[in-house]
C-alpha cells in the first residue's frame, strides 16, 4: 500500500525566504509524484509532477520539486515566497502500473506568508 | 479554471436524508474520480469511472453509489445520510484511465453539510 507523509501541518514564512515543504512517501513500486495546491473554497490545483524522467520537476508559479528515491521523497521548494503563496499544499503518489489514477494524498501543508 | 463542473456548490440536509452530486469532467476527459475531504480524514479517494464503467473502488461506504452515463458526466449518490458525512466532495476527470501520466484535473467541489 502507498502512503505519504507531509512534516509539518503548518509553515510560516517570511516574504521573500525560501518555501520548503516536506513530502516523503512509501510505495513499493517506482511512484508518479504530485504536488497540489489549494486556495480557500476552491478545488486542487496541479503545481507539478514526477513520472520517471528528470528528478528534478519545475512546476508552475516558481515552485519545484527534486524525487529522491534514495531518502524517498519528493520536497517542494520556492526561492523566494510570495504574498499569493499562501495556501494548503498536497503531496500525493500514485502507483503507474495499477491502471488508475486513485491517488494516495498526505495530510496537507497550510502555508504562511508573512508581509 | 480547470474545466470541471460541479453542481451544487453548498448542499445542507438533514441526516437520514438522501443527496445527489453532479459531475461534469473537462471536454475530451474520460475518466472520473471522486474525492472525499474531511477535517480528520483528509482527502481520500472514493471511486473511479473510466468510460461509464467502474475503474477503481476506494473507502467508498456501502450507502454511497456513483454512476457515469454516456455523456461522460457522472453523480455520486449518498444516502442514509450521517453528521459524519459532512465533507468537500471532489470531483476530478482525466484523459485517461490510469496508465500513462496525464494527471486529474479537480472540480471546485461541493460542500455537504449533515444537520
Amino acid at each position: 500500500a502507498q502512503s505519504v507523509t507531509q512534516l509539518g501541518s503548518h509553515v510560516s514564512v517570511s516574504e521573500g525566504a525560501l518555501v520548503l515543504l516536506r513530502c516523503n512517501y512509501s510505495s513499493s513500486v517506482p511512484p508518479y509524484l504530485f504536488w497540489y495546491v489549494q486556495y480557500p473554497n476552491q478545488g486542487l490545483q496541479l503545481l507539478l509532477k514526477y513520472t520517471s524522467a528528470a528528478t528534478l520537476v519545475k512546476g508552475i508559479n516558481g515552485f519545484e520539486a527534486e524525487f529522491k528515491k534514495s531518502e524517498t521523497s519528493f520536497h517542494l521548494t520556492k526561492p523566494s515566497a510570495h504574498m499569493s503563496d499562501a495556501a494548503e499544499y498536497f503531496c500525493a503518489v500514485s502507483d503507474p502500473g495499477a491502471g488508475s489514477y486513485q491517488l494516495t494524498f498526505g495530510k496537507g501543508t497550510k502555508l504562511s506568508v508573512i508581509p | 479554471d480547470s474545466g470541471v463542473t460541479q453542481t451544487p456548490k453548498h448542499l445542507i440536509t438533514a441526516t437520514g436524508q438522501r443527496v445527489t452530486l453532479r459531475c461534469s469532467p473537462r471536454s475530451g476527459d474520460l475518466s472520473v474520480y471522486w474525492y472525499q475531504q474531511s477535517l480528520d480524514q483528509g482527502l481520500q479517494f472514493l471511486i473511479q469511472y473510466y468510460n461509464g464503467e467502474e475503474r477503481a473502488k476506494g473507502n467508498i461506504l456501502e450507502r454511497f453509489s456513483a454512476q457515469q452515463f454516456p455523456d461522460l458526466h457522472s453523480e455520486l449518490n449518498l444516502s442514509s445520510l450521517e453528521l459524519g458525512d459532512s465533507a468537500l466532495y471532489f470531483c476530478a476527470s482525466s484523459v485517461g484511465g490510469g496508465r500513462g501520466n496525464s494527471p486529474l484535473h479537480f472540480g471546485n467541489g461541493t460542500r455537504l453539510t449533515v444537520t
